[in-house]
Order: structure tokens, then C-alpha cells, then sequence
């Protein structure tokens, strides 16, 4: 069954570094999202990304955060200059259209020290 | 902004005992949707709902809509050990893509 991957798994960082998160979303869907989750909280809403761009964003998603598509295949998070409060698990979901469905990935922890 | 609300937050059942989760949008929903995480685990589609009222059924889980498309719920009858997790509302308003989730129930079962 296709699904989405993530990578890393696990990236710790020292506060002020550059970080991206790699996503490859399932390949017929041509929505993407980005969620976080602090440990034991709720799933929060990033960003969301259709036809080469972002089509919506919340709050939390200031300039520190950007989005991009490189390629065919991979959709990827960069947070410029981490801070603490960024460490959380980051899950990309991806969905076809005509759907509700998100099918999210095994999510990437991101411990910022 | 957009709101929802899940009550209650924690839940503790004897393995047998019948399971209810709450969830309340701020705004009117287009859709209503149901996931379950497992500890360390990732977000998990159970069910979408979509009809004012409507009700759907996945054997011992039942999904329900309100007739304001502003509140669901979802029972568990008969709580397994295998039930183990946060269910999460999320809903999208009609207005966009984003879908935002509820804080979340944690379901705990006693064998």
C-alpha cells in the first residue's frame, strides 16, 4: 500500500540552525500539508500546498518557515533559525484530490537544544 | 479563527465498557473527520462525515454528525485492548483546504 515517507525520523539541533524535513507524499496526490505535534498535544496546522504553492497557512507558520517542492517527487519544511519551542514531531500528509482523506506520514521528531 | 474543542481529554475504561468521545466546532463545518494515533504512532483516518445528522457505523465504532454541522461524536461499544489510543476530530470549514484538529481523547483500557 503506498504511502507517505519521512525523513529523518529523529533530527536534533542546536537552537539557531537551519533544519529541513523531507517529505515524499504518495505520488498520485497533489495536496500537501505540514503538521506539528508537541509530545502529548494536539495536531496543529502548518501549511498546506497545491499546485506549487501555499494555500493556506496558520499563525505558526511565520518567515522563520518555509515550504518547497523541488522536485517531482519530494515536498520539503525548512525552519531557518530554530528556537526551543519548535521541538515537536513534524508530520507531512498528503491527499488526492476529490478526497478528505490525509494520509500522514510516521512524522520527523525535531529536538532543538 | 476556526476552533474545535474534544471532550473529554482522558478516559479510562475497563476492557468491555462502552467508550464516547465529544467534538465542537466554533464555525460550521463542511466536513467532519475522525483519526486515531496510537502512542508513538502517527495520525490515522478512521471516517469522514459530511450530511447534517449523519450517522456511520465501522463495526463497533459509530460516527455521528449534528444537525448544525458544528458537533460529532464517537462511540466505542465494547472497548478491546486493540481501542488503545487518542481519537482526534478535525474539521474543515467551507471556506478551505485546512482541517484542524481537536485537542484530542486519550482512551485507556484496562484488561
Amino acid at each position: 500500500e503506498p504511502e507517505v515517507t519521512q525523513t529523518p525520523s529523529h533530527q536534533v539541533t542546536q537552537m539557531g540552525q537551519e533544519v529541513i524535513l523531507r517529505c515524499v507524499p504518495i505520488s498520485n496526490h497533489l495536496y500537501f500539508y505540514w503538521y506539528r505535534q508537541i509530545l502529548g498535544q494536539k495536531v496543529e496546522f502548518l501549511v498546506s500546498f497545491y499546485n506549487n504553492e501555499i494555500s493556506e497557512k496558520s499563525e505558526i507558520f511565520d518567515d522563520q518557515f518555509s515550504v518547497e517542492r523541488p522536485d517531482g517527487s519530494n515536498f520539503t519544511l525548512k525552519i531557518r533559525s530554530t528556537k526551543l519551542e519548535d521541538s515537536a514531531m513534524y508530520f507531512c500528509a498528503s491527499r488526492r484530490t476529490g478526497t478528505g482523506e490525509l494520509f500522514f506520514g510516521e512524522g520527523s521528531r525535531l529536538t532543538v537544544l | 479563527g476556526q476552533q474545535v474543542m474534544q471532550i473529554p481529554q482522558y478516559q479510562h475504561v475497563q476492557e468491555g465498557e462502552d467508550f464516547t468521545t465529544y467534538c465542537n466546532s466554533s464555525t460550521t463545518l463542511s466536513n467532519i473527520q475522525w483519526y486515531k494515533q496510537r502512542p508513538g504512532g502517527h495520525p490515522v483516518f478512521l471516517i469522514q462525515l459530511v450530511k447534517s445528522g449523519e450517522v456511520k457505523k465501522q463495526k463497533r465504532l459509530t460516527f455521528q454528525f449534528g444537525e448544525a454541522k458544528k458537533n460529532s461524536s464517537l462511540h466505542i461499544t465494547a472497548t478491546q485492548t486493540t481501542d488503545v489510543g487518542t481519537y482526534f476530530c478535525a474539521g474543515r470549514n467551507n471556506a478551505g483546504n485546512m482541517l484542524t484538529f481537536g485537542g484530542g481523547t486519550r482512551l485507556m483500557v484496562k484488561p
